[in-house]
């Protein structure tokens, strides 16, 4: 049984910086590109960044390029994101997804699996 | 704002039909991108419903169907039951953004 577990959220200022984890199991957590979306409160889900199954290739939402990092371990079944230079709109549950692969017909899937998220809170 | 247009509410009796639209463009559904939707229950995760405009995965009833056409897709559930309560997002491939999109959610209230 797949399962993601968020862990990292919290209340931050903006400008700040935090760090989400994933932890993947029930699942070859190496052969799965992996992705973040978030949900803002009363809004709809967003798509945040994506990685490939080896961590060689990334993929970024225009709203989080050169402020967000995506990172994986597949020696320890881990998807991380790193968050830099926060703002009040980045107030958001954040979820890891089991996901499309980045390139070719297959990025077409489903997200076919979902943590319950975290929840990280950008305000002063 | 959405890339994809979902409308914000839909609500319906227990037994009725109720039909969710979702609107693209060329640059998405239009170009041939799959559509796919997910149930999320406020607090949880999100589920895949359906996938590739019509398909249910294993487990999902057959009261749930999709379709698509040009620009847009929609989903219908039939026979509505008190559990089917919940936010509703399609979702597909955007190849002028070059990543994933999703609609701004609709919410469906059983009455």
């Amino acid at each position: 049984q797949v399962q993601l577990v968020e862990s990292g959220g919290g209340v931050v200022q903006p400008g700040r910086s935090l760090r989400l984890s994933c932890a993947a199991s029930g699942f070859t957590f190496s052969h799965y590109a992996m992705h973040w979306v978030r949900r803002a409160p009363g809004k709809g889900l967003e798509w945040v960044t994506a990685i490939s199954s080896d961590g060689n290739n990334k993929n970024y939402a225009d709203s989080v390029k050169g402020r967000f990092t995506i990172s994986r371990d597949n020696s320890e079944n881990t998807l991380n994101l790193q968050m830099n230079s926060l703002r009040v709109e980045d107030t958001a549950v954040y979820h890891c997804a089991r996901g499309p692969p980045l390139y070719g017909s297959g990025k077409y899937s489903p997200f076919d699996s979902w943590g319950q998220g975290t929840l990280v809170t950008v305000s002063s | 704002q959405s890339v994809l247009t979902q409308p914000p509410s839909v609500s319906g009796a227990p037994g009725q039909r109720v039909t969710i639209s979702c609107f693209g463009s060329i640059s998405n559904i239009g170009a041939g991108s799959d559509v796919h939707w997910y149930q999320q229950v406020p607090g949880t995760a999100p589920k895949l419903l359906l996938y590739a405009n019509t398909n249910r995965p294993s487990g999902v009833p057959d009261r749930f169907s999709g379709s698509k056409s040009g620009t847009s897709a929609s989903l219908a559930i039939s026979g509505l039951q008190a559990e089917d309560e919940a936010d509703y997002y399609c979702q597909s491939y955007d190849s002028t953004l070059s990543g994933w999109v999703f609609g701004g959610g609709t919410k469906l209230t059983v009455l």
